[in-house]
């Protein structure tokens, strides 16, 4: 079975400045799916980045990269000049590709990212 | 495109109550799936579905049924409400041949008394 872990519960920063949320997973598969999503209050869930295991090269998209080491089952998220709306709950998710349980979506505990003025 | 529709948005709940919280989606996606969010724990999947006529459970099945008899909904049954059932719940989907992750709904929160 596949485990998600978020090590850091909250993390704030100022606005404009970076930040990174940390993620590693567990997992025999090779071939597979990560995924942020972010939840702001209004609790809907909004996916921010994919990355194909597959593929070496980081995904980017606009402010947001993840550093992706497969070798140490890592995936953070980089958010470049913070917004006060990128305040939320950010998730790290597994997926398996094809196969069986490829279904089934593997979710960490979430880091709290607050923004500040 | 509606996307995934879920309703309440919001429901109390007396302990031993039953109900349903109906999902909906209109992009034909194959799999469907009801997670359930509680503080501290992220999201746990309760049941999901591979296509119509086919569902299983997942983590966290008990006291909870599903039916799929369309591509298009994916209803939730609480059977006798419990406390420990309050929670956000979320219905999802996606398509099946694809890595792009699942398209959720906006939750309903259920409060169980």
């Amino acid at each position: 079975a596949q485990t998600v872990t978020q090590s850091q519960p909250e993390m704030s920063v100022q606005e404009a400045e970076t930040v990174t949320l940390s993620c590693t997973y567990d997992t025999s598969e090779n071939n597979y799916y990560l995924f942020w999503y972010k939840q702001p209050p209004s609790r809907q869930m909004i996916l921010v980045i994919r990355q194909e295991a597959y593929k070496q090269q980081n995904a980017t998209e606009n402010r947001f990269s993840v550093n992706f080491q497969k070798a140490a089952k890592s995936f953070s998220l980089k958010i470049s000049d913070s917004q006060l709306g990128d305040t939320a709950m950010y998730f790290c998710a597994f997926m398996k590709r094809g196969g069986g349980s490829n279904y089934k979506l593997t979710f960490g505990k979430g880091t709290l990212l607050t923004v500040n003025p | 495109n509606a996307g995934v529709t879920q309703t309440p948005k919001f429901q109390v709940l007396k302990t031993g109550q039953s109900m349903t919280l109906q999902c909906a989606q209109d992009m034909n996606h194959e799999y469907m799936s009801w997670y359930r969010q509680d503080p501290g724990m992220g999201l746990r999947l309760i049941h999901y579905s591979v296509g119509a006529g086919i569902t299983d459970q997942g983590e966290v099945p008990n006291g909870y049924n599903v039916s799929r008899s369309t591509t298009e909904d994916f209803p939730l049954r609480l059977l006798s409400a419990a406390p420990s059932q309050t929670s956000v719940y979320f219905c999802a989907s996606r398509l099946s041949r694809t890595g792009y992750g699942y398209t959720f709904g906006s939750g309903t929160r259920l409060t169980v008394v």
